[in-house]
């Protein structure tokens, strides 16, 4: 199985912070990568999809980037409703479909 | 509106059965793949299973494989996850999601989820 390794676990930042998240991938897996947002009590969000194409209705402050095994997620100018947990996946060997371990954005 | 919306969580001792159901709206049910993902008190998300739009095939995380039976109903617009043989691991939340396409597994929309909780 494919493993993905999120860093940082947590971060702390400020509003109008640059924050970026990476996701690696134990093997290669092209560009098929998510990013999700989870809000305490809340089912995950769709913010990226293929690495770096935004979900439909999402800031586009949220960037993504990557291919291969490397990836990172960009919020350009961090917002007080973007505090939240981010996931990545990968869905490009499978199954099984796996998750990162999640990194919690929380205020500095 | 699309919209998931899961049903059939609760209490259930070790060893016990639970029936979780998922009922689709605001979209062609029919033409999606369907997974359920878990997510376990403070912890991450766990992909559990999927299954093809025609229910021509269906796959399992080792962690519940052999004990857990994925399905669906196009025509009832339904998704079901049959859980057997419980076990207090099992104990998360447990979302069904849309994957975007056959081939692009990302989940583009969730159910709020349901709670099981396996203890005696």
């Amino acid at each position: 199985a494919i493993q993905l390794t999120q860093s940082p676990s947590s971060l702390s930042a400020s509003v109008g912070d640059r924050v970026t998240i990476t996701c690696r991938a134990s093997q290669g897996i092209s560009s098929a990568l998510a990013w999700y947002q989870q809000k305490p009590g809340k089912a995950p969000k769709l913010l990226i999809y293929d690495a770096s194409s935004l979900e439909s209705g999402v800031p586009s402050r949220f960037s993504g980037s990557g291919s291969g095994t490397d990836f990172t997620l960009t919020i350009s100018s961090l917002q007080p409703e973007d505090f939240a947990t981010y996931y990545c996946q990968q869905f490009n060997n499978y199954p099984p479909l796996t998750f990162g371990g999640g990194t919690k954005v929380e205020i500095k | 509106q699309v919209q998931l919306v899961e049903s059939g969580g609760g209490l259930v001792k070790p060893g016990g059965s639970l029936r979780l159901s998922c009922a689709a709206s605001g979209f062609t049910f029919s033409d999606y793949y369907m997974s359920w993902i878990r997510q376990a008190p403070g912890k991450g998300l766990e992909w559990v299973s999927y299954i093809s739009s025609s229910s021509s095939y269906t796959n399992y995380a080792d962690s519940v494989k052999g004990r857990f039976t994925i399905s669906r109903d196009n025509a009832k617009n339904s998704l079901y996850l049959q859980m057997n043989s419980l076990r207090a691991e099992d104990t998360a939340v447990y979302y069904c999601a849309r994957g975007q396409y056959y081939d692009r597994q990302a989940f583009d929309i969730w159910g709020q989820g349901t709670m099981v909780t396996v203890s005696s």
